[in-house]
């Protein structure tokens, strides 16, 4: 069964600072890594998708990356905003599987 | 394009109620994945339905719980006979293909919140 871990937990840090966050998961034989985040109360919103033969993708400040055999991805976030301030998920898409495996989650906050 | 609709937001229920939860899928995807988020916990993979079939049930509790995905109309999450354990933000998402193949991958509702008092 796959598993999905997110370092740090937390993280509070000053508007304008770059920040890495961090996944890893178990299982490699996946199709794409799927990058969300969720505010408070509310929904997932989607930020980013790398299928398994890429090895980065990138949306305005947001980079992603992708290790598939050594089982990590990083999510990294340029300039800081408060509006950046959420709990980022990673979800990889297993091959075979029909769910997302989610881990607990970042809880990034942007200091202004 | 609305998304992924799910209502209603907000559900408060007694114990021993009945809880339907509805979801509608974007337009265009006819593959429905339903998810629990207890407090403090990560989302958990609940079942996975396709139009008036259901595909993967694994990790939907085996009592009180149901789903359904009829030809015409929203996908249903039923919890019958509530308990205080089943507070919780259910989330429906929805692809266009199964196990999102596509570059789309998967997108969620805003989710319900389900309390039972």
């Amino acid at each position: 069964k796959q598993e999905v871990t997110q370092i740090p937990a937390a993280l509070s840090v000053p508007e304008g600072e770059n920040l890495v966050l961090n996944c890893s998961f178990t299982d490699s034989a996946i199709y794409n890594l799927q990058w969300f985040r969720q505010d408070p109360g509310k929904g997932l919103t989607s930020l980013l998708l790398i299928q398994s033969s890429q090895r980065e993708q990138t949306s305005g400040r947001l980079n992603a990356s992708l290790d598939k055999s050594s089982g990590r991805s990083t999510l990294y976030i340029a300039a800081s905003q408060p509006g950046d301030s959420a709990t980022y998920l990673c979800a990889p898409i297993q091959t075979g599987a029909n769910n997302l495996f989610f881990g607990t989650g970042t809880r990034l906050t942007v200091i202004p | 394009n609305a998304g992924v609709m799910q209502n209603p937001r907000h559900l408060v229920r007694r114990r021993g109620q009945e809880a339907r939860l509805r979801c509608s899928p974007m337009k265009g995807h006819s593959h429905v994945y339903w998810y629990r988020q207890l407090p403090e916990e990560g989302l958990k993979f609940m079942v996975y339905l396709q139009k008036e079939n259901i595909i993967d049930e694994s990790g939907m509790p085996k009592e009180r719980f149901s789903a359904e995905f009829p030809k015409e109309g929203p996908s249903i999450l039923r919890i019958q006979q509530v308990v205080r354990g089943d507070s919780a933000a259910y989330f429906c998402a929805s692809s266009a293909k199964p196990r999102t193949a596509d570059l789309r991958g998967y997108t969620f509702g805003s989710g319900t919140r389900l309390t039972v008092v």
